[in-house]
């Protein structure tokens, strides 16, 4: 079965200070693998998206991530918090042999100091 | 146009009422998608429908009736809702070709079941 981990479930980063967000998958294939921002009381908003190609993906916002096979891995990166990026993020892998089966992870929530 | 709308935003409910929710999209997508997310949790699939008919149901109690009356709507009817049951419900569609998937969620329905 296809599972996403995000070990983190809070970070904390000073405004204008860098950020990464670790996500890691268990899958047999190279799943689909994504990056969704939550608000409070709102929906998902897609940040960036991975399929297939180069390895590291820009996003909105000003994100990136990087896919690494080796390490099963698809970690978020910002070079600049700004204090708007508060937010809950989650990282989600996308079915291959089921395409309409999303799995996410358990989210890491992100405070932002001044 | 790149939104999912949904109505109501916020429902409050008593456990013998009828309501439902309600998804609009017109991006063009043959899937669409109804998600649950409790507090601090991440969203659980409950129901996908792909080219209007039901092709995922997880084991949803029979007190959520899903309905896609055509390619851009989806509903979801509640009745005789449990405390429990008080959520963010989340709508998403997505192309719906398997085709690099990725889901347009809405901005949810926070229901409460008093």
């Amino acid at each position: 079965a296809q599972s996403v981990t995000q070990p983190d479930i809070h970070i904390t980063v000073s405004e204008g200070a860098s950020l990464e967000l670790r996500c890691n998958y268990s899958y047999g294939a190279t799943p689909y693998l994504f990056w969704y921002v939550q608000s409070p009381g709102q929906g998902l908003q897609l940040l960036l998206k991975y399929f297939s190609g180069d390895t590291l993906v820009q996003g909105i916002k000003g994100f990136e991530a990087e896919f690494k096979r080796s390490q099963s891995s698809f970690n978020l990166r910002k070079p600049s918090v700004h204090w708007s990026d508060a937010a809950e993020y989650f990282c989600a892998v996308g079915g291959v042999y089921n395409f309409n089966k999303f799995y996410f992870g358990s989210g890491t929530k992100l405070n932002v100091k001044p | 146009d790149t939104e999912v709308t949904q109505t109501p935003k916020h429902l409050v409910m008593g456990m013998t009422n009828k309501k439902s929710l309600k998804c609009e999209q017109h991006m063009g997508h043959r899937a669409m998608y109804w998600y649950k997310q409790k507090a601090k949790k991440p969203p659980e699939l409950m129901f996908v429908y792909s080219y209007e008919k039901l092709s995922i149901n997880e084991s949803v109690p029979s007190r959520f009736s899903p309905e896609c009356p055509n390619s851009s709507l989806l509903n979801l009817h509640l009745h005789a809702l449990q405390p429990e049951d008080s959520a963010l419900y989340l709508c998403a569609s997505s192309q719906g070709d398997g085709k690099n998937e990725k889901l347009f969620f809405g901005s949810g329905t926070q229901l409460s079941v008093l």
